[in-house]
C-alpha cells in the first residue's frame, strides 16, 4: 500500500463548479498535513495547511479526519486558473526531521 | 530575486556519464532537500542537509553524492549515470527541521539521460 494514496484524476469540470479530492495516508504517527499546488511542468507550492479542526482560505476548505486517516480538499467556484495538480502531502514522525510524504497528485481541468 | 534556484534547467546527456547539478537559495534557510520527480509525477526525497550537515538519506544507489559546501548550496553529483535516473530532479529549502515548515522548490532540472 502506498503511503499517501490520491485518486489521479483527471477531474474535469466547468468554471464556477465544485470539486473534492481526497487522500489517505497509511502512517497512522503522520504529525502534519498539507496540499500543495503543481502547474504544469513547474515546482510544487505550498496550497494550504491541513489542520484538524478543518482550514478554510478563501474558496478552498481542507479537512483532515485522523479515525479515518482522511484528507480532503474542497475548490468552491472553480477558476480556469485552478487546473492544475494538487498533491497531498503528509509528514511522518521521523527523528523530528522534516521528511515529506507525496502523494502522485490529483490532476483538476477546469473549462469554460 | 529568485528564492531557490538550480542549474542547469536541462540537461541531456549520455548513459555513463557523470554529470552535476547545483542549488542555491537565498531565503537564509537551514535545511535543504533533494526531490526526484519520475515519469508517474511521484516526488521522492533523496537527501536533506541541516547547515550543512546530512539529516536525511533515503535508498538512494551509491551513484548520487550530495554535497553542500555552505548552508545556502546544496549540489548533487550523477556518476554513471542509467537511463532509470531520467527524471525531474527538485531543490527544496526550508528554514528549520520540523515537519510544519513550508517548502520552498526551486524550478526544476530536467534530466534525459540517453
Amino acid at each position: 500500500r502506498k503511503e499517501v494514496e490520491q485518486d489521479p484524476g483527471p477531474f474535469n469540470v466547468p468554471e464556477g463548479a465544485t470539486v473534492a479530492f481526497n487522500c489517505t495516508y497509511s502512517n497512522s504517527a503522520s504529525q502534519s498535513f498539507f496540499w500543495y499546488r503543481q502547474d504544469c511542468r513547474k515546482e510544487p507550492k505550498l496550497l494550504m495547511s491541513v489542520y484538524s479542526s478543518g482550514n478554510e482560505d478563501g474558496r478552498f476548505t481542507a479537512q483532515l479526519n485522523r479515525a479515518s486517516q482522511y484528507i480532503s480538499l474542497l475548490i468552491r467556484d472553480s477558476k480556469l486558473s485552478d487546473s492544475a495538480t494538487y498533491l497531498c502531502v503528509v509528514s511522518p514522525f521521523s527523528g523530528g526531521y522534516n521528511k515529506l510524504i507525496f502523494g502522485a497528485g490529483t490532476r483538476l481541468a477546469v473549462h469554460p | 530575486d529568485t528564492a531557490v534556484s538550480q542549474t542547469p534547467k536541462y540537461l541531456v546527456t549520455q548513459m555513463g556519464n557523470d554529470k552535476s547539478i547545483k542549488c542555491e537559495q537565498n531565503l537564509g534557510h537551514d535545511t535543504m532537500y533533494w526531490y526526484k520527480q519520475d515519469s508517474k509525477k511521484f516526488l521522492k526525497i533523496m537527501f536533506s542537509y541541516n547547515n550543512k550537515e546530512l539529516i536525511i538519506n533515503e535508498t538512494v544507489p551509491n551513484r548520487f553524492s550530495p554535497k553542500s559546501p555552505d548552508k545556502a548550496h546544496l549540489n548533487l553529483h550523477i556518476n554513471s549515470l542509467e537511463l532509470g535516473d531520467s527524471a525531474v530532479y527538485f531543490c527544496a529549502s526550508t528554514k528549520g527541521i520540523a515537519g510544519v515548515e513550508t517548502q520552498y522548490f526551486g524550478p526544476g532540472t530536467r534530466l534525459l539521460v540517453l
